[in-house]
C-alpha cells in the first residue's frame, strides 16, 4: 500500500488566479495520476504524471491549463491555471505501487472552490 | 473506447441486510480487468475488489462479492450483512490489459446503509 498527502486539503481562489496542488507519496512509486471529480459526479482522467518528462494529457486536458510537474518519484504537482468557477472541483491524486494492474490509492484529495 | 454505466444514482438498505449494485460496460477489448472502487463521506478512495476478465469465478472480498458476466457485460457488486461503514459512493471501474493502469469509471453509485 501507500500513504499519500495532498496540499491544500481544500482553497477558495479567485477567478485568473492559477493554485498548484502538491501529492506526496511515502515511498516510490512508478505511476501517478491525477483526477478531477467536480460536485456530484465520477472522477475523469486529467493526466498521467511522468518521472523525468511532460505528462500525458487526456483528451480535453491541455498543459497550459494543467501543467504537472513530477521531480522525483514520491512527489508531483498539478497547477491550475486561469481558474474560472467551472473549475471548482476535488482534484485528486493517485498512484500504482504494485505490480497488480489496475489497484490505484488515492489521495484524499483537494477542494477547490472558484469564485 | 469504453463507457461505464451505473444505472443506480442513489440505493438504500437495512443494516445487516444485502444489496446489490449493478454495473454495466461497453468494451471491443478481450482482455481487461473490473474494480470496485468506495469512496467513503471522508473522500479517500479505497478499493473494495477487483476481477480479472479471464477468470470465470467471481471474486469475493470478505462481505463483498461480485457477479460477472463477461457475455452480458454486467459487473454487479453484492455486499452482505451491510454495515454503517459500507455508506459511501461506489464506482464501477474498467481497465484494458496493458492500458497502462488507466481506469475509466463509471458515474457512481451513492449508498446509504440505514440503521
Amino acid at each position: 500500500s501507500a500513504v499519500i498527502s495532498q496540499k491544500p486539503s481544500r482553497d477558495i481562489c479567485q477567478r485568473g488566479t492559477s493554485l498548484t496542488i502538491q501529492c506526496q507519496v511515502d515511498s516510490q512509486v512508478t505511476m501517478m495520476f491525477w483526477y478531477r471529480q467536480q460536485p456530484g459526479q465520477s472522477l475523469t482522467l486529467i493526466a498521467t504524471a511522468n518521472q523525468g518528462s511532460e505528462a500525458t494529457y487526456e483528451s480535453g486536458f491541455v498543459i497550459d491549463k494543467f501543467p504537472i510537474s513530477r521531480p522525483n518519484l514520491t512527489f508531483s504537482t498539478l497547477t491550475v491555471s486561469n481558474m474560472s468557477p467551472e473549475d471548482s472541483s476535488i482534484y485528486l491524486c493517485s498512484v500504482v505501487v504494485s505490480g497488480l494492474p489496475g489497484e490505484q490509492y488515492f489521495g484524499p484529495g483537494t477542494r477547490l472552490t472558484v469564485t | 473506447a469504453q463507457t461505464v454505466t451505473q444505472s443506480q444514482p442513489e440505493m438504500s438498505v437495512q443494516e445487516a441486510e444485502t444489496v446489490t449494485l449493478s454495473c454495466t460496460y461497453d468494451t471491443s477489448e478481450n482482455n481487461y480487468y473490473l474494480f470496485w472502487y468506495k469512496q467513503p463521506p471522508s473522500r479517500q478512495m479505497i478499493l473494495v475488489i477487483r476481477q480479472e476478465a479471464y477468470k470465470q469465478q467471481n471474486a469475493t472480498e470478505n462481505r463483498f462479492s461480485v457477479n460477472f458476466q463477461k457475455a452480458a457485460k454486467s459487473f454487479s457488486l453484492k455486499i452482505s450483512d451491510s454495515q454503517l461503514g459500507d455508506t459511501a459512493m461506489y464506482f464501477c471501474a474498467f481497465m484494458r490489459r496493458n492500458a497502462g493502469n488507466m481506469l475509466t469509471f463509471g458515474g457512481g453509485t451513492r449508498l446509504m446503509v440505514k440503521p
